[in-house]
């Protein structure tokens, strides 16, 4: 069955670095999802992409969907506090939505 | 937010009795899902619904059974729970279609002793 892997488990930023999480499915994807969830809260969705190559902005985060579509990415530039949390990868296959293990982002001010 | 709720927000249980996790929903999305969700693990599905009375397997469903007799609500029954079963579990739902985002609920920690 699919499979989505992320890396790294746990990422370590000093405020103000970069820093990029990957996603990596052992399938093709129609789609990949990205959620982000606060500690003590529940995943709540980013974005999606959907097309080959596709890259995407929301201010300092970049997501980019590779081009077999079998792979993600997310990077933030200049980390801030507000984005500790945990954001996890999906991949949709019919009506499964399987989640990656989740990247686990802690900042050092 | 969506309009889902999870419900009990916490329940501690002993080992061997059975126990019923509650996702109700308010928006007609069509799927549902519950996950769990452990330190290192993520969110591993256990089952999903694809409408009512259609249900299926996910890839950590042994140990759990679940029920859908109407569009708003999923229900997760541990049959006889086990200390292993000690987890936050998550509902989601999803409308039709593929791209389509999926919410969550807020979550049920449960504990097993």
């Amino acid at each position: 069955g699919q499979q989505v892997m992320q890396i790294p488990q746990y990422q370590h930023v000093q405020e103000g670095e970069d820093f990029t999480t990957y996603c990596n499915s052992s399938t093709t994807l129609s789609n990949i999802q990205w959620y982000k969830q606060r500690p003590g809260g529940h995943p709540v969705f980013l974005i999606q992409l959907v097309k080959s190559g596709e890259v995407k902005k929301q201010k300092r985060l970049t997501f980019q969907f590779g081009e077999a579509k079998k792979n993600s990415s997310l990077h933030i530039t200049a980390t801030q506090t507000t984005d500790v949390g945990t954001y996890f990868c999906a991949g949709h296959n019919d009506y499964k939505l399987s989640f990656g293990a989740g990247t686990t982002v802690t900042v050092r001010a | 937010d969506a309009g889902i709720t999870q419900s009990p927000r916490h329940k501690v249980t002993e080992t061997g009795t059975p126990v019923t996790l509650r996702c109700h929903q308010t928006e007609n999305h069509r799927y549902m899902y519950w996950y769990r969700q452990d330190p290192g693990h993520g969110l591993r599905l256990i089952h999903y619904s694809y409408g009512v009375k259609d249900t299926d397997k996910g890839e950590v469903s042994d140990g759990y059974s679940v029920s859908r007799s109407k569009t708003e609500d999923f229900l997760l029954t541990l049959e006889s729970a086990t200390s292993s079963q000690t987890s936050v579990y998550f509902c989601a739902i999803k409308s039709l279609g593929p791209n389509t985002e999926a919410f969550f609920g807020q979550g049920t920690r449960l504990t097993v002793v």
